[in-house]
């Protein structure tokens, strides 16, 4: 069973937009990880967020973590159409869960 | 860069015939994972190791799969008999040393059963 739940399903923005992406978790995590996948590829990781950390940033991604609520943000700012992927968050909670992801699809 | 290689990379096989998957985890990973991703979902894990330890096998269909990490470095996924409802991306991936750390993923094998 899978624990994280991203939303939306599917995203669409022109370049140069921003876009946001939601996870939400049910129990009690040490840290929530993002993972990108490009079609029919592995996945990558992006950026770990530790349970006791609010808000992180790497190069034009920002996440944000809110324990209270359960949930994630990643935000991509000026996106390209290579940010074109699906997006993951992953929590470690027992063990590894992963969402369904959000489709991002970005358009030149 | 070190990577996590994967062989095959597409597999096709019948129903009731075996199938085994091989996996080469970034050397000094303690950690590696097997998960089954079916489209348009998330990767779902199988199995965890530590070293050549099973950490976690809650989610893997034992009646049918089985995976060894023997010497703790390659592992192998197998199935055995394949089942139609089989057909995903097996996804390996590791680690420095458990859920603490970031994971690399290898490039998957797409396995189709007919």
């Amino acid at each position: 069973s899978q624990q994280g739940e991203e939303d939306p399903q599917a995203l669409s923005i022109q370049e140069g937009e921003n876009a946001t992406m939601n996870c939400s978790y049910k129990t009690s995590i040490n840290n929530l990880q993002w993972y990108r996948q490009n079609s029919g590829r592995g996945l990558v990781h992006l950026i770990l967020i530790r349970s006791n950390e609010r808000e992180k940033h790497s190069g034009r991604l920002r996440v944000t973590l809110d324990t209270s609520k359960k949930s994630s943000s990643l935000l991509i700012t000026a996106s390209r159409a290579a940010d074109t992927a699906s997006y993951f968050c992953a929590t470690d909670g027992h063990d590894m869960r992963f969402g369904a992801g959000t489709r991002l699809t970005v358009k030149p | 860069e070190a990577e996590v290689a994967q062989s095959p990379r597409y597999k096709i096989t019948e129903k009731s015939q075996a199938v085994a998957f091989w996996c080469d985890p970034i050397s000094g990973h303690a950690t590696l994972y097997w998960y089954r991703q079916i489209l348009g979902q998330g990767p779902e894990l199988l199995v965890q190791f530590q070293d050549e330890s099973v950490v976690d096998d809650s989610q893997l269909p034992k009646d049918r799969f089985s995976a060894e990490r023997l010497k703790g470095v390659d592992s192998t996924l197998k199935i055995q008999p394949a089942e139609l409802g089989d057909s995903a991306m097996y996804l390996c991936a590791s680690s420095l040393a458990g859920l603490a750390y970031e994971q690399y993923f290898g490039p998957g094998t797409r396995l189709t059963v007919t």
